[in-house]
């Protein structure tokens, strides 16, 4: 079946612009994370959502950064003024399960901030 | 979070086994260890986990110490598709510790053919 899909796969930005990131979860997981990854490090944990609503967005970094998930299936992850730390690779990840269960990874959306 | 503690890298040759050791000396009780690994390019994949007995599924094995202070993530038969990066996590059973997943920087097994 089909995996968690996330689009697109590369995006390139000017320091300063706005974009968003977009997750399609494995059809039926109603749990959903964002993570984000930057060079040689692990992912970092930064917002949970159970159904439509966020459970846990306390790894967001600032203000800057936002995620919806309005119909409990597809999730944005939207950051306004981009710097260039914000270059990553930013994962997003879906489960079956209320909580505690498998994780299921796509394949990462590598953000550039010029 | 409790903290685990993995070599950076290891290296292995196709064909034999590998033991990848994690160390987690501050593991809770109801902590759960859980194993991912990330291939080249690629989002993490769940590898296995367990609590206190040793586990087995078809990707590999996860040999738990008794005192739990550590564990051992076996491949029996390390094949070129096997070169990841590989996370040892610890996981609450519990509502607010169980659902994110904490990454270290796991250990980059290579795999000599």
């Amino acid at each position: 079946g089909a995996g968690v899909s996330q689009t697109p796969s590369n995006k390139v930005t000017e320091k300063g612009k706005y974009v968003e990131l977009r997750c399609d979860p494995i059809s039926g997981h109603t749990a959903l994370y964002w993570y984000r990854q930057s060079l040689g490090q692990g992912p970092e944990f930064l917002i949970y959502f159970q159904g439509t609503g966020a459970a846990d967005d306390s790894g967001l970094p600032n203000d800057r950064f936002f995620a919806v998930r309005p119909e409990g299936s597809v999730s944005t992850l939207k950051i306004q003024r981009t710097e260039r730390g914000d270059s990553a690779v930013y994962l997003c990840a879906s489960s079956p399960l209320r909580e505690g269960g498998e994780q299921f990874f796509g394949p990462g959306t590598r953000l550039t901030v010029l | 979070d409790a903290k685990t503690t993995q070599p950076n890298s290891m290296e292995s040759n196709e064909e034999e086994p590998v033991h990848l050791p994690c160390n987690h000396s501050t593991i809770s009780g109801t902590d759960y260890i859980h194993w991912y690994r990330q291939l080249p390019s690629q989002g993490p994949e769940y590898v296995i986990h367990g609590l206190t007995s040793n586990v087995n599924n078809r990707m590999a094995s996860l040999a738990i110490a008794e005192d739990r202070k550590s564990s051992t993530l076996i491949l029996h038969r390390a094949t070129l598709r096997d070169a990841a990066v590989y996370y040892c996590i610890l996981r609450g059973n519990s509502g607010g510790s169980n659902y994110k997943l904490t990454f270290g920087k796991g250990t980059l097994l290579t795999v000599n053919p």
